[in-house]
């Protein structure tokens, strides 16, 4: 399978601590995406990792992808409550469709 | 500029039925995406299409499931004789062109089958 697999399933922590989540994938990629989806909601863009990047920030947002370990990681600096959701990698191998992992559960706790 | 569009929000069929799912991408997009996401679970890919064309549909059922994106108008992702195993959270993205370019999702379409 293709499937990216995210790891842990589900993670606990206090506010205002960095959230690492972690992906991995088994072959080559174009780009990998990670996504967030509030329960019961749609799912909204966060970044978009090309192939040949190795690190990328979007505000408190840092994604790193290491392409000789078909893995990337999301770290979330200074975590707020309306952080909690799940967060889901997706990658995409050149043919369009994009692959989802099972997603990580993460849970701000005030 | 509006996002992705999906109607309606909640779906209840009777098993049997038939279930419609619009989708309107967002303007100036082409390109569309079906996927599937069953409870405590990642998003399958279905289908994608190009206005008037079916691109890729591998990861569609191969019976009582069809998709199409006709040149005027919404996709539409329709479910024949639906069965309780068809409950789920359907979600349409879309995408300005071809090539590595992120998806853009719609708020879904949640069906239950009774």
């Amino acid at each position: 399978s293709q499937q990216g697999e995210e790891d842990p399933q589900a993670l606990s922590i206090q506010e205002g601590e960095n959230a690492t989540m972690n992906c991995s994938y088994k072959t080559s990629i174009n780009n990998l995406q990670w996504y967030r989806q509030n329960s019961g909601r749609g799912l909204v863009h966060l970044i978009l990792i090309r192939s040949n990047e190795r690190e990328k920030h979007s505000g408190r947002l840092r994604v790193t992808l290491d392409t000789s370990k078909k893995s990337s990681s999301l770290l979330i600096t200074a975590s707020r409550a309306a952080d909690t959701a799940s967060y889901f990698c997706a990658t995409n191998f050149g043919n369009e469709k994009l692959t989802f992992g099972t997603g990580t559960r993460l849970t701000i706790i005030p | 500029n509006a996002g992705v569009m999906q109607n309606p929000r909640h779906l209840v069929r009777r098993r049997g039925q038939e279930a419609r799912l619009r989708c309107s991408p967002m303007k100036g997009h082409s390109h569309v995406y079906w996927y599937r996401q069953l409870p405590e679970e990642g998003l399958k890919f279905m289908v994608y299409l190009q206005k008037e064309n079916i691109i890729d549909e591998s990861g569609m059922p191969k019976e009582r499931f069809s998709a199409e994106f006709p040149k005027e108008g919404p996709s539409i992702l329709r479910i024949q004789q639906v069965v309780r195993g068809d409950s789920a959270a359907y979600f349409c993205a879309s995408s300005p062109r071809t090539g590595t370019d992120e998806q853009y999702f719609g708020p879904g379409t949640r069906l239950t089958v009774t």
